[in-house]
């Protein structure tokens, strides 16, 4: 089973920060199936990320997906107030595992 | 527009079987995958398993021996069965578009389970 590991668990930023969400899995995901979520409370997770780096219809482009292999980034350009939530990666390469989330939290 | 929509069970006893029902409304059942995951209070999502429209299934391991998933085309309808509930059963279950080697996109309202005696 392909392990996934966020960092940092909590991100405490200000509205306009930057933010930057870390999954890494215990071996290479296959084909850059790796998607990324984001959960409010009381709230199904919606996608934001699917193939590593493609946004999701309508997602806006302040959200931004990078990596391969092992090392995957979520980068949030400017955070807005809607955008304090937590945040899930998936890879869907080999069966399919969550990492554990990282909460963005106001500062 | 696809939405979907899940009901069942919400309070079981330990040992009863959880069943639970996802209707897909607009799109194309038979282009996708059809994904149950569920997520403990407080806690993180677990992927549970999926199912094909030709009733081809890929189950958690951890759940493999529990776990039954059905498909009915005919109604564009998805179910899951979990037998030998217990409280570390007790969940949001979600039922969700996609799978294969498609993402995970669309996502029902969830179900609250609780197992309790």
């Amino acid at each position: 089973e392909i392990v996934l590991t966020q960092s940092p668990g909590t991100l405490s930023l200000s509205p306009g920060e930057r933010a930057t969400l870390s999954c890494r899995a215990s071996q290479s995901v296959a084909g850059t199936y790796l998607a990324w979520y984001q959960q409010k409370p009381g709230q199904a997770p919606r996608l934001l990320i699917y193939g590593a780096s493609s946004r999701a219809t309508g997602i806006p482009d302040r959200f931004s997906g990078s990596g391969s292999g092992t090392d995957f980034t979520l980068t949030i350009s400017r955070l807005e107030p809607e955008d304090f939530a937590v945040y899930y990666c998936l890879q869907y390469g080999t069966s399919r595992t969550f990492g554990q989330g990282t909460k963005v939290e106001i500062k | 527009q696809v939405q979907l929509h899940q009901w069942g069970a919400g309070l079981l006893k330990p040992s009863e079987t959880l069943s639970l029902t996802c209707a897909v409304y607009g799109g194309s059942f038979s282009d996708f995958c059809w994904t149950w995951i569920r997520q403990p209070p407080g806690k993180g999502l677990e992927w549970i398993g999926e199912i094909d429209p030709s009733g081809n299934t890929n189950y958690n391991p951890s759940l493999q021996s529990r776990l039954t998933m059905s498909v009915d085309t005919s109604k564009n309808q998805f179910s899951l069965k979990l037998t030998s509930m217990t409280a570390a059963d007790t969940a949001v279950y979600y039922c969700v578009r996609g799978g294969g080697g498609t993402c995970p996109d669309i996502w029902g309202q969830g179900t609250m389970v609780f197992v309790s005696s």
